[in-house]
């Protein structure tokens, strides 16, 4: 079993809809949760980083965690054509160094 | 701020060739600097990482090798490229409060 199981793509929406990223995890011990986005033939950017559990808002985008159940996710309000990108969920043991464990990604198509 | 520099971003080269990928960082010192590789429709795949100068820690047994010369410098290399060795490389750099920071990647296809 992988450390890090996120849910396959690719996912298509209509311009306007809410998308929902999904991720579970096998380690209890992570507690630092990032998503990154990534378009195509570029690096993967930061989009959203939280500690332990619960939500954190950054505009059109929340990023949950709940610890108990070992799953994460990330929502996408009023999505846009620009959204269209492979969002990758990472995350980590401790927040000095380590290593970030990747989830395989998704690659999300919003629909004009 | 802090920039990653990451080249070429394109690679075309024969199986049995060597490969010599660079990455440098500005704007900070003594960071912790990665590898990783990317199939198509796959993750990351974390191939090596070093704290310091000299230090590198390999993550998965494979044809590839890393070196770190100097604070902000991190080389990816092989002695001779395998049809496997395809696929997209990204370095990074983790800032210790938040996640890693990507460079551009470097997309090597070995013909």
């Amino acid at each position: 079993q992988k450390e890090v199981e996120q849910d396959p793509g690719p996912l298509s929406v209509p311009e306007g809809a809410i998308v929902s990223l999904n991720c579970t995890y096998s380690n209890s011990a992570f507690q630092y949760f990032m998503w990154y986005r990534q378009y195509s033939r570029k690096g993967p950017e930061l989009l959203m980083y939280t500690y332990s559990s619960g939500n954190k808002e950054d505009g059109r985008f929340t990023a949950q965690v709940d610890k108990s159940s070992k799953y994460i996710s990330l929502f996408i309000r009023d999505s846009q054509p620009s959204d269209s990108a492979t969002y990758l969920c990472a995350m980590k043991v401790s927040n000095q160094g380590g290593k970030l464990i990747f989830g395989q990604g998704t690659e999300l198509s919003v629909k004009p | 701020s802090q920039t990653i520099h990451q080249w070429p971003a394109t690679l075309v080269q024969p199986v049995g060739s060597p490969l010599s990928l660079e990455c440098t960082v500005e704007g900070t010192s003594n960071p912790n600097l990665y590898w990783y590789r990317q199939a198509a429709g796959r993750g990351l795949q974390l191939l090596f990482y070093s704290v310091g100068i000299g230090q590198i820690s390999s993550e998965v047994p494979q044809n590839l090798s890393a070196s770190r010369p100097q604070d902000r410098q991190f080389i990816l290399s092989s002695k001779k490229l395998l049809l496997s060795d395809s696929g997209f490389y990204l370095c990074a750099w983790a800032d210790g409060n938040y996640g890693y920071t990507f460079g551009s990647g470097t997309r090597l296809t070995v013909v």
